[in-house]
Formats: C-alpha cells, sequence, structure tokens
C-alpha cells in the first residue's frame, strides 16, 4: 500500500531534549516536504527536498534541520526543542513539485502531534 | 515570503446553500492547489490549477484561478453536511530560487447543518 509514514504520532518531550520525528514513503518519490499546523494559521512548510541532498528552507525554518540522504526518508530534527514549536506536523510526499505533475498529488502522512513543556 | 489570504477562516451553513471561499496574493503562482482535510488526518488534493483564467469542476464544487494566477476561488454548490471540513488553498513557486516552495492560506472551517 503506497503511504507516508511519521513516527511517532504523539510526542510530549521537555525543553532542549534533542528529538527526531522520522518520515519514509514508499512511492519512490523525489519530492518529500515538512510542514507544520498550527491554529488559525494552516499549514506553514517547514523544509522541502526536491531530490536527495537537496534540501530547501520552507517559511518556517528555524529551529530545524532536516537530511536527505536517501530517496524514502525525510526526517526532520529539533537539536533544541523549545515550547513554541508545541505543533502538529505532516510530512508529505510526491512525485514531482507539487503543481507539475497536474495528476499527482502529495501524500500526506496522519500527522505527528508534539507538545514540548 | 509569499502570503495566501484565505476567507473567510469559517463559514457555517444549511444543508442546500452555496458558498465561495476565496484565496488571494499580491504573488504569482505556478500553479494553485486546493485540499480537504478531515480531523485526525492530512490533507488530501482535490484539485490542481495550472493556467490563469482555468475554471475545473469536481462534482458540486467549482475552482478558479485567476487571470494573473495570483488568486483562486472554491464554489460549492447546493452544499451538504459530507462537505464538512476544513479547506486550505495552497500556492507553488513561480521559480527561481524558491522553486517548488508551497505557500498555505489560513483555512476554512466550513460546517454544513442537515
Amino acid at each position: 500500500e503506497a503511504q507516508v509514514t511519521q513516527n511517532p504520532r504523539y510526542l510530549i518531550t521537555v525543553t532542549g531534549k534533542k528529538l527526531t520525528v522520522t518520515c519514509s514513503q514508499n512511492m519512490n518519490h523525489e519530492y518529500m516536504s515538512w510542514y507544520r499546523q498550527d491554529p488559525g494559521l494552516g499549514l506553514r512548510q517547514i523544509y522541502y527536498s526536491m531530490n536527495v541532498e537537496v534540501t530547501d528552507k520552507g517559511d518556517v525554518p528555524e529551529g530545524y534541520k532536516v537530511s536527505r540522504k536517501e530517496k524514502r526518508n525525510f526526517p526532520l530534527i529539533l537539536e533544541s526543542p523549545s515550547p513554541n514549536q508545541t505543533s502538529l506536523y505532516f510530512c508529505a510526499s510526491s512525485s514531482h513539485v507539487p503543481g507539475q505533475g497536474r495528476n499527482q498529488p502529495q501524500h500526506f502522512g496522519d500527522g505527528t502531534r508534539l507538545s514540548i513543556l | 515570503t509569499q502570503l495566501l489570504e484565505q476567507s473567510p477562516q469559517f463559514l457555517s451553513i444549511q444543508e442546500g446553500e452555496n458558498l465561495t471561499v476565496y484565496c488571494n496574493s499580491s504573488s504569482v503562482f505556478s500553479s494553485l492547489q486546493w485540499y480537504r482535510q478531515e480531523p485526525g488526518e492530512g490533507p488530501v488534493l482535490l484539485v490542481t490549477v495550472v493556467t490563469g483564467g482555468e475554471v475545473k469542476k469536481l462534482k458540486r464544487l467549482t475552482f478558479q484561478f485567476g487571470d494573473a494566477r495570483k488568486d483562486s476561488s472554491l464554489h460549492i454548490t447546493a452544499a451538504q453536511p459530507g462537505d464538512t471540513g476544513l479547506y486550505l488553498c495552497a500556492g507553488v513557486d513561480a521559480g527561481g530560487t524558491s522553486y517548488g516552495k508551497l505557500t498555505f492560506g489560513q483555512g476554512t472551517i466550513l460546517t454544513v447543518h442537515p
């Protein structure tokens, strides 16, 4: 089954304790992206990657790191989490840059709800 | 940073009514997408519009991309309770150093009452 898998689904942690949210897709997609979703703000793109070893900043990259060492995985790293990073996070992938392949949608994971105390 | 202003933020209507959601920007996008999201799930793509002036229909949903590719609208005819959800528009950057970057609107929470 084609899917984007995020782990963990829920995490409560404390300020300053490094954490990684993993994202894996099994569709051989080139484009992968991380978003955070906060009430009233919609989704905001954190980082995106158009291929292996190619990553670019979205609108809110501060406090986050990503890597794309292999096509299927795109982990999101919070080196020193802070309470303002408490949010719902989504990873997504698509075969092309969104909109380029008109009929190829972004597939979203089920989300990771992160609480930083 | 490109901005997409989506309005209204909340919409509560009766079954059978029509509604329109707007996404506006001062920036040009190479394409614009509309998503629908249910609670506890990720967004699901409804449509992508690419050409300025393009109109696409999906059953009772009509999507329009502005001539200048800066704005878009989603019109729902005869809304049903099953249309309830969060609707999001997303613009794809037109190119240059930000090619591939996506900007989402704030979302419209639609509630359709039976």
